[in-house]
């Protein structure tokens, strides 16, 4: 167990839809990252948090939205779903500083049918 | 911009060979390196680290050295086992672009 929890493991839905990954990172740690992996695209960066502040974007679509909230954890927003989606969602989370490497979630798995 | 070039899977290799997985780097300045771990149906753990030239970054019999002349960063295990087998990403960071990985390197070990 990393101490990074996300949630959930698994989800299927339909095209169009929305869903909501959430996130708890490690105790301590007031950064967290949401990265995309797929099998053609590799792991993207989508979004970086930092107690509760936007630090930096990457390869987020308009569709899809990030907050962290007081208490740190974070949610991953996925609306508009297209087959394309699909992938697995990880969260990371470390103590502030990138240069010390992150701690990874074990990622939910999106299926979009 | 900054980007990661590691060999392409898959390695399969017989229990107890000896491993090198390639990895170079493309950056400004001084990026920190790393090299993760990833298990089927887990996520990424970080195997070791060097956030400066010449350093070397060892654990679980894995090590790596941090070579700025010609910007790699490679992998090597002297006696690979079965439990090894998984997908190893390279990675930097740099303080204009996060962590950045490489696409992967899948490992199969053979008993």
């Amino acid at each position: 167990d990393s101490g990074v929890t996300q949630t959930p493991k698994h989800l299927i839905t339909a095209t169009g839809q929305r869903v909501t990954l959430r996130c708890s990172p490690r105790s301590g740690d007031l950064s967290v990252y949401w990265y995309q992996q797929s099998l053609d695209q590799g792991l993207q960066f989508l979004i970086q948090y930092y107690n509760g502040e936007e630090r930096a974007k990457g390869n987020i679509l308009e569709r899809f939205s990030a907050q962290q909230f007081p208490d740190l954890h974070s949610e991953l927003n996925l609306s508009s779903l297209e087959l394309g989606d699909s992938a697995l969602y990880f969260c990371a989370s470390s103590v502030g500083g990138d240069w010390s490497g992150y701690t990874f979630g074990s990622g939910t798995r999106l299926t979009v049918v | 911009g900054d980007s990661v070039t590691q060999m392409e899977g898959p390695v399969t290799l017989s229990e107890e060979a000896f491993l090198t997985i390639n990895c170079t780097y493309t950056a400004t300045g001084y990026p920190s390196l790393f090299w993760y771990v990833q298990y089927p149906g887990e996520g990424l753990q970080l195997l070791l680290k060097a956030t400066k030239a010449d350093d070397k970054g060892s654990n679980k019999g894995f090590e790596a050295t941090y070579r700025k002349e010609t910007t790699s960063f490679h992998l090597e295990k002297g006696s690979v086992q079965v439990s090894d087998s998984a997908v190893y990403f390279c990675a930097l960071y740099s303080s204009a672009s996060k962590i950045i990985f490489g696409s992967g390197t899948r490992l199969s070990i053979r008993p």
